[in-house]
């Protein structure tokens, strides 16, 4: 597709239930990033990938989160025994480059919804 | 650490008034800045961005200049249309990080 995708679009998740969200990135893109914004609030790092190697984690709150992009194309979030607080919308972005933020464009899918109840 | 403070909305404007919605900011070294928007439905998108002390970022009638001194990076648009109601996010990033520091959020809401 022409832009960043993500699915599913709406997860709602029983406390203690493990969720996993899929980024497809724009085709050809080098970078990639996890964001998680609360409601009411901006977005906040969560982790990048620059191909398959993901080469910052310093954002994931917990051991509980885990990202993957093992091919350096699609990328996997998975929260493991999901806690109300992980309730968010968690947004993928990629780049073309490796640059950092100021030269290269960074292109947000829309986001995927995950209430835990 | 690196933080954004951006004016709390909903900001509420007839078409055609003046806009300006706050921003600064807190970081060590010599920060790139931008202005994000999040129109209904769609993914946030880059609207300007202003990578030195001076620089202002300008794109689609709106403007924003990096200002060292106040730490500021201030949203303006001389004459606002009921299409540019959405969310406003500005942001940062620090030198040789692809990381960006959000600030909270402005709605801007456009009456006819």
């Amino acid at each position: 597709g022409a832009g960043v995708s993500q699915s599913p679009r709406y997860k709602v998740a029983k406390r203690g239930q493990d969720v996993a969200l899929r980024c497809d990135p724009i085709s050809g893109h080098v970078s990639l990033f996890w964001y998680q914004q609360a409601l009411g609030q901006g977005p906040e790092f969560l982790t990048y990938f620059q191909n398959e190697a993901q080469l910052d984690k310093s954002g994931l709150p917990s051991d509980r989160f885990f990202a993957e992009r093992p091919e350096g194309s699609v990328s996997t979030l998975k929260i493991q025994r999901t806690q109300k607080e992980d309730s968010a919308v968690y947004l993928c972005a990629s780049s073309l480059y490796v640059r950092d933020a100021s030269g290269n464009t960074i292109y947000f899918g829309e986001g995927s919804w995950l209430t835990v109840v | 650490g690196n933080s954004v403070t951006q004016m709390e909305g909903p900001v509420t404007l007839s078409e055609e008034a003046f806009l300006t919605i706050n921003c600064t900011y807190t970081a060590t070294g010599y920060p790139s800045l931008f202005w994000y928007v999040q129109y209904p439905g769609e993914g946030l998108q880059l609207l300007l961005k202003a990578t030195k002390a001076d620089d202002k970022g300008s794109n689609k009638g709106f403007e924003a200049t990096y200002r060292k001194e106040t730490t500021s990076f201030h949203l303006e648009k001389g004459s606002v249309q009921v299409s540019d109601s959405a969310v406003y996010f500005c942001a940062l990033s620090r030198t040789g990080r692809r990381a960006l520091t959000f600030g909270s959020g402005t709605r801007l809401q456009v009456q006819p």
